[in-house]
């Protein structure tokens, strides 16, 4: 069975202050990795999107890297503000027999930055 | 506001009665998912769409819920005969087709279903 696992499940943090989230995945097979971000309330709003052959991307203060050989991805926050107050979400995409992609989303990390 | 749209914003029903949510995507992308997302839980995916062809059913989660895009813009979720068990947030995105899959999706602000 497809899954993707979290950790931490929450964390709270310091304004100003690094902070990096972990995604381990069993997806099968493997097409593409993306995190989002979560407001409370509100739809998930893209942050990275990696395929096979892309072991780091960047965007603006965040920096996702893939290892594909352990199937593990983490998400690093740099000089967090209370704006990244959020959940963050690992999706894992794999391709079905019948050619179409399907996701399969982590629970997500609760990140609180506090003042 | 990232453009894709979703009414009602929250839906409350009794146990039994039909529910029909509505999404608009970002008028030039084909592609049109739905996701059912369960309090502290990440979303599920349930459907997509490309143009006005369902790709994709399997995951929907019973024979209850039904989904159309019939002239490949809009689309609809509809939840038949509720149960509690329903209750959740009920997310629509949109991307440009084609591709492997790599276009970033964009979430519109969900619907939240209770029921009671």
């Amino acid at each position: 069975k497809n899954q993707v696992e979290q950790s931490p499940q929450s964390l709270i943090i310091l304004e100003g202050k690094n902070c990096t989230l972990q995604c381990n995945y069993t997806v099968s097979p493997f097409s593409n990795l993306r995190w989002y971000k979560q407001d409370t309330g509100r739809g998930p709003v893209s942050l990275t999107i990696m395929t096979f052959s892309e072991n780091t991307k960047s965007n603006g203060r965040y920096t996702a890297t893939l290892d594909a050989d352990t199937k593990q991805s983490s998400l690093h926050i740099t000089a967090s503000q209370l704006s990244d107050s959020a959940s963050y979400i690992c999706v894992v995409s794999a391709l079905s027999s019948g050619g179409s992609y399907i996701p399969t989303f982590g629970r997500g990390t609760s990140l609180i930055v506090h003042p | 506001d990232t453009g894709v749209s979703q009414n009602p914003r929250h839906k409350i029903t009794k146990r039994g009665q039909n529910v029909t949510f509505r999404c608009d995507p970002i008028s030039e992308h084909n592609r049109l998912y739905w996701y059912r997302q369960t309090l502290g839980q990440g979303p599920e995916f349930l459907t997509y769409f490309q143009n006005e062809a369902q790709l994709e059913k399997s995951r929907l989660l019973s024979d209850r819920f039904s989904a159309e895009r019939p002239k490949g813009s809009f689309s609809t979720l509809e939840i038949q005969r509720t149960e509690q068990g329903d209750s959740a947030m009920y997310l629509c995105a949109s991307r440009i087709g084609g591709g492997a899959g790599t276009d970033t999706q964009y979430f519109g602000p969900g619907t939240r279903l209770t029921v009671l």
